[in-house]
């Protein structure tokens, strides 16, 4: 079992650059979410999913997107890359009956 | 809406020491999930205990123990005999009816030798 796994670790983007961080879990959750997190503070919401084809906004969704084709993936989306974007992304799941989310070890992402 | 403060910024011990961390929260739902999680240096989040808003027993796990108040809407986490490896930033956390987690601010916990 590798849990919630993220892919890159790291990347640094050019403002106006778009990409895609990847999110993948292995333990049959049907909840994920995406959060990021600023030098200094709590994680805060971007979006999530309770199932496959299911998504919705959370507290900050602005310059993202995201899609939930399978169980396994739930991959989030920035277009045109901002300085404000600059923060550690991590993703989490769960499933129906656990209330506790089991996170993945962030992407760190840069733009300059 | 939903709220969690955390309103210790920073706590410095020296090993061995009690430390209490503190952590209020506003929530309007009447089944609710507080948590804490722990964020060491390497960045990762480690989940450290989940309690429900209709179970108020304390909890005690190691050198863990939590206090959860619902009169003065609190989750207090205690850390007794504290270590240098207990040097993290410690987030308190909420859960309503959205399933979705609101975080506080965290607390940066740091154990001197």
């Amino acid at each position: 079992n590798a849990g919630v796994t993220q892919t890159p670790k790291f990347r640094i983007l050019k403002i106006g650059q778009s990409m895609t961080l990847q999110c993948t879990q292995d333990m049959n959750h049907n909840y994920m979410y995406w959060y990021r997190q600023d030098p200094g503070m709590g994680l805060k919401l971007i979006y999530y999913s309770v199932g496959a084809g299911i998504t919705d906004k959370g507290e900050v969704p602005n310059g993202y997107n995201v899609s939930r084709s399978t169980t396994e993936d739930f991959p989030l989306r920035l277009e045109l890359a901002a300085p404000s974007q600059t923060s550690v992304y991590f993703c989490a799941s769960t499933r129906t009956g656990v209330y506790e989310q089991f996170f993945g070890p962030g992407t760190r992402l840069t733009v300059l | 809406a939903q709220k969690v403060t955390q309103a210790q910024t920073e706590i410095s011990v020296v090993e061995k020491e009690d430390v209490t961390l503190d952590c209020v929260y506003e929530t309007r739902d009447t089944t609710y999930y507080l948590f804490w999680y722990k964020q060491p240096p390497s960045g990762e989040l480690v989940f450290l205990i989940r309690r429900n808003s209709f179970d108020e027993q304390n909890e005690i796990s190691g050198r863990y123990s939590w206090n959860f108040q619902k009169s003065t809407s609190s989750f207090n986490f205690t850390i007794t005999a504290s270590q240098v490896v207990d040097s993290a930033v410690y987030f308190c956390a909420l859960s309503g009816s959205a399933r979705q987690l609101t975080f506080g601010s965290g607390t940066q916990l740091t154990v001197l030798p």
